[in-house]
Order: C-alpha cells, then structure tokens, then sequence
C-alpha cells in the first residue's frame, strides 16, 4: 500500500492565522481525502482533493475556509484559514485504492493542530 | 447520510478477556471495513469484508459481515495489552462513493 507523509505533525497556531498541512505520496494516486478527527473519535470527511481541478467538499465545509490544492497525482495541501479554536483538531490525509467494490483507505499519521 | 451505528464507545478490559465490537446500519454495504488507531498515528486498516456472512480471522481477531451486508462484529479472543487502541469501522457504498466511517471504540486492554 501506498506511504503517506504528512506534515507539520502537531502545530500550535494563533486566532486569526491560517495553516497549510502538506500530504505526500510514495506514489501516484487517482483518490485523495482530507479528513478531521478530534481526538478518540470517529473521522469526518472534508473533501475529496482531484488532481486537476478543484476540490469536492462535504456538507459543513467551504473552500473559503479550507482551501485545497492538488498538482499532482502524489501531492496534496489542506489550509486551514482565519483559524480560531474551534478547529483546533487532527487533520488526516488519506488515499483510496479500490479493489472489488471497496474503496480502503491509507492514512497519513495526521497533522495535531492546537489553536489558542 | 448513510449512518453506521458503532458500540460500545468505550471498552476497558483486563488481559485475557474476550470482546466483541458491533457496527450496526439500516443501510446495505458494498463492503465493510475495519481499522484500528493508535494515538498519533493514522487509522491503519485491518480487513474489509465484502459478501454477506463473510467471516475472515487475523489471528486472535474474528470479522464478521452481516447476511444482509448492514452489520459486522469485530470479537478479539485473549485481549492483550497490545490491542489497546481506537476501532473504527467504515462502511462503503459504491452509489456512494465514500467510506462512512461509524463512531469509533476505544479498547484499553489492562495488563
């Protein structure tokens, strides 16, 4: 399966300010997501990041807010924008690789970000 | 919304017990998946089951997909300490497109 760099891995970020997480891939990937995690709970999908054209954003997510960008085919952004601590949470990069129907996913080991 | 009902949401256990995680929806499945966390990693995923009654082990771990393909079990025999983590199951659709992930439940195994 496919190796995932993420990084920062942990960040502690003023009100106010944005950040950009980098995801990078060992190899070239048709299917890449952003998820958000709060720490032990479940994952929530943020967008789909396609290579070529602008990202597929889930329901509670703008691109205002979290824009995304997609060059290649093994590299990806999130940035978290005008950030307060509300999104003070784990932002996870992930692959997909389908094999018969299922869609299973590598994950990154997630960018720990604390706002204040 | 396709939802995925995941219990319990926390399990402290001692060394050498049994357990058995359900995930449970209204919804069909194309397949089912489960992975499992450790703080500061990423979910890593440990099976995907795909026909109805599909029943796979890894090891001292047994999966179980339902008949109709909305539920799956996830039973670990002998807990170790080593198992402690976040089991998430996820569900995929292929009208879809997307896995739905259920709430997740942390395992502490004590030793």
């Amino acid at each position: 399966s496919a190796v995932i760099s993420q990084k920062p891995s942990r960040d502690i970020c003023q009100r106010g300010t944005s950040l950009t997480i980098q995801c990078q891939v060992d190899s070239q990937v048709t299917m890449m997501f952003w998820y958000r995690q709060q720490p032990g709970q479940s994952l929530t999908l943020i967008a789909t990041a396609n290579q070529g054209s602008e990202a597929t954003y889930e329901s509670g997510f703008v691109i205002d807010k979290f824009p995304i960008s997609r060059p290649n085919l093994t590299f990806s952004t999130l940035t978290v924008s005008n950030m307060s601590p509300e999104d003070s949470s784990i932002y996870l990069c992930s692959v997909g690789q389908g094999s018969s129907g299922a869609n299973v996913l590598t994950f990154g080991a997630g960018s720990r970000l604390t706002v204040l | 919304t396709q939802l995925l009902e995941q219990s319990p949401q926390f399990l402290s256990i001692q060394e050498g017990e049994n357990l058995t995680v359900y995930c449970n929806s209204s919804s069909v499945f194309s397949s089912l998946q489960w992975y499992r966390q450790e703080p500061g990693e990423g979910p890593v995923l440990l099976v995907t089951v795909v026909t109805g009654g599909e029943v796979k082990k890894l090891k001292r771990l047994t999966f179980q997909f339902g008949d109709a393909r909305k539920d799956s079990s996830l039973h670990i025999t002998a807990a170790q300490p080593g198992d402690t983590g976040l089991y998430l199951c996820a569900g995929y659709k292929e009208s879809y497109g997307k896995l739905t992930f259920g709430q997740g439940t942390i395992l502490t195994v004590h030793p």
